[in-house]
């Protein structure tokens, strides 16, 4: 089945841009999405992209998919201390039920004044 | 307000009993799922149902029952068969579409389960 991979943790300074990466394993995958997680509460869908595109940008947000390389990327400028929480990219395949997500780890990133 | 809500926010069990969390969504969406979370291991999907009175066991639905008994409602039996009860747990829920549809999932705000 489709396996999904974050790094844990992210430390940025205020101001600065965060890259949050992800990596999958099912080529047939045809939407990527980024939820947020704020402490003790649900996922809330930040953005997605389709598997024919290379680049979504939303206000502060870029998306940059590789599909050769099965890489997903979420770069948030000028991160603020609200942007603090958990981020977790998730994968939909085709296989296995195409109304099914793969979730990643999840990456924490802190955002330090 | 349409969204999903689910109850109780807080739930503390003994060890050895079975106990019900429960999930409710007025978006009209089709497909209700159940998720787990644990510190470091991300979502892990228990049960899915995608119609009612029809549901399917996800990755780790051993020691876990559903019923999809109403479009509107997805409960989840944590019984005491399960090993590890005790973690962040997630519903969601989402329109049925093909794979080459856009398809959010939308999500509860979790309901903590606490073993004693």
């Amino acid at each position: 089945g489709e396996d999904v991979e974050q790094s844990l943790f992210l430390s940025v300074r205020e101001g600065d841009s965060s890259v949050i990466n992800c990596t999958y394993t099912d080529s047939s995958s045809t939407y990527l999405y980024w939820y947020k997680q704020e402490p003790g509460a649900g996922l809330q869908l930040l953005t997605y992209i389709f598997s024919n595109m290379d680049m979504k940008q939303d206000q502060r947000l870029t998306v940059l998919l590789n599909k050769k390389d099965k890489h997903l990327s979420l770069r948030i400028a000028d991160t603020q201390t609200g942007d603090s929480a958990i981020y977790f990219c998730a994968a939909r395949a085709l296989t296995g039920g195409g109304n099914k997500l793969t979730f990643g780890t999840g990456t924490q990133l802190k955002v330090e004044l | 307000d349409g969204g999903i809500t689910q109850s109780p926010k807080y739930l503390f069990r003994k060890e050895g009993q079975n106990v019900t969390l429960s999930c409710e969504q007025n978006l009209n969406h089709d497909a209700m799922y159940w998720y787990r979370q644990d510190p470091g291991q991300g979502l892990r999907l228990i049960y899915y149902s995608q119609i009612v009175n029809d549901f399917q066991k996800g990755d780790i639905a051993e020691g876990y029952s559903v019923s999809r008994e109403k479009k509107e409602s997805f409960p989840l039996t944590v019984t005491s068969a399960q090993k590890n009860p005790t973690a962040f747990y997630l519903c969601a829920s989402s329109r049925v579409s093909s794979g080459s549809a856009h398809n959010e999932q939308f999500f509860g705000p979790g309901t903590r389960l606490t073993v004693l």
